[in-house]
């Protein structure tokens, strides 16, 4: 079965800090990894990866994907309290449809 | 543009009662999903349209879900009738690519 661990589940912070979140992924038929971010509505798409070892970058978060070791990780560097969301990491699957992980909320306080 | 537009935003009914929430992609797009989320389940594909035809229905959970797109710029997913379990947060998504998907604000739905 498809499926796409996030970890960790939370995770709080100070402004200031510097986080990694994670996801990996076990899937028929990988063609590319996204990031969303979810504030307190609906997920707004951040990244896509299809290629090992090539950072997506956009501002003070970024992002590279693994795929022979089946992972990406997000980064967000020098976080403020607007970064304060759950980061959803979602995988292609087969039939061209989104399998998303159970997401990481990340909560930084000033 | 307005973006992909869900109504109603919050929807409270009865066990038993028909429900029937909707769904204005972004003009343009071609693609459109229903997705259900939760605290236990997280995000989950129900259904996705291309070209407002039914592309994926595998995870429509059973036969008491059912989805429309009698149109490109209209789409219904109505649950009859509703139970408890269908409480949800229930995102439509639309897209030029199939993957960098907009998605609505969502219906909440309570289910009592």
């Amino acid at each position: 079965e498809d499926k796409v661990v996030q970890s960790p589940l939370s995770l709080v912070v100070h402004e200031g800090d510097t986080v990694t979140l994670n996801c990996s992924y076990e899937v028929t038929n990988f063609r590319s990894l996204l990031w969303y971010k979810q504030e307190k509505k609906a997920p707004t798409f951040l990244f896509m990866l299809t290629s090992s070892g090539i950072e997506k970058k956009s501002g003070r978060l970024s992002s590279i994907l693994d795929k022979k070791e089946l992972f990406s990780i997000l980064n967000i560097t020098a976080t403020q309290t607007g970064d304060s969301a759950i980061y959803l990491c979602a995988v292609e699957a087969n039939g061209r449809k989104l399998i998303f992980g159970q997401g990481t909320e990340l909560s930084v306080k000033p | 543009d307005a973006g992909v537009i869900q109504s109603p935003r919050h929807e409270v009914t009865e066990m038993g009662q028909e429900v029937t929430l909707r769904c204005k992609p972004i003009s343009g797009h071609d693609y459109l999903f229903w997705y259900r989320q939760t605290m236990m389940r997280g995000l989950e594909l129900l259904i996705y349209f291309n070209n407002n035809v039914p592309i994926d229905d595998s995870g429509m959970p059973e036969d008491r879900f059912s989805a429309k797109m009698p149109n490109a710029s209209f789409s219904t997913l109505k649950i009859q009738p509703s139970e408890p379990r269908d409480s949800a947060v229930y995102f439509c998504a639309s897209s030029f690519d199939p993957l960098e998907q907009y998605f609505g604000p969502g219906t909440r739905l309570t289910v009592t």
